[in-house]
């Protein structure tokens, strides 16, 4: 596609359940990123991906966040047992410079995630 | 670790006044630099960058200069527009020590009244 793309745009979901969050980066970009931005407030970076290296996770608030990403392909954000802080919009972004100092981060729309 | 520091908002301006939002940062090796926007409703986007010492970004009137003995990349406007009404976000890659990481500040939020 044209630029990154995100899934679902918008889940409502029960406290305690599972959810997950899909991003489709611009191919050919190797690095990739989530934030989460809660309302009203800045970019919180979660986690990540650059290439073949292991993910840069220090974002992730607890361990109920988890992420993954096959080769420099789809990304699935995955957060267990939901709780009402949760709730957010998740962004992705992907950019297509590697270890290079320059790097436009490309954002999809986001997942608005709202907990109940 | 790097970090980028944002001028606090809320920003309210009357159209045609000139914009100035601070933003300084700290980084290892030479990072690039961006501005970022997110417009009511709209995703994140980029507004501007500067990739070394002494560059200046510009874009839709906006204009940002990499200053590496102040590490400042303040953003300014000289007449800005109800239209300019959006979150602004500072920005920087590390560079290879850093893996090529972004880094982001907390945001701006600007206001222009008719």
């Amino acid at each position: 596609g044209a630029g990154v793309s995100q899934s679902p745009s918008n889940k409502v979901t029960e406290k305690g359940k599972d959810v997950e969050l899909r991003c489709d980066p611009i191919s050919g970009h190797t690095a990739l990123y989530w934030y989460r931005q809660r309302l009203g407030q800045g970019l919180e970076f979660l986690i990540y991906f650059q290439g073949n290296s292991a993910p840069d996770k220090s974002g992730l608030p607890s361990d109920r966040f988890s992420a993954e990403r096959t080769g420099e392909s789809v990304s699935t954000l995955t957060i267990q047992r939901t709780q009402q802080e949760d709730s957010a919009v998740y962004l992705c972004a992907s950019s297509s410079t590697s270890g290079a100092n320059t790097g436009e981060l490309f954002f999809g729309e986001g997942s608005r995630l709202t907990v109940l | 670790g790097d970090s980028v520091t944002q001028m606090e908002g809320p920003v309210t301006l009357s159209e045609e006044a000139f914009l100035t939002i601070n933003c300084t940062y700290t980084a290892t090796g030479y990072p690039s630099l961006f501005w970022y926007v997110q417009y009511p409703g709209e995703g994140l986007q980029l507004l501007l960058k500067a990739t070394k010492a002494d560059d200046k970004g510009s874009n839709k009137g906006f204009e940002a200069t990499y200053r590496k003995e102040t590490t400042s990349f303040h953003l300014e406007k000289g007449s800005v527009q109800v239209s300019d009404s959006a979150v602004y976000f500072c920005a920087l890659r590390g560079g290879y020590a850093n893996a090529g990481k972004s880094t982001f500040g907390d945001g701006t939020t600007l206001t222009v009244k008719p």
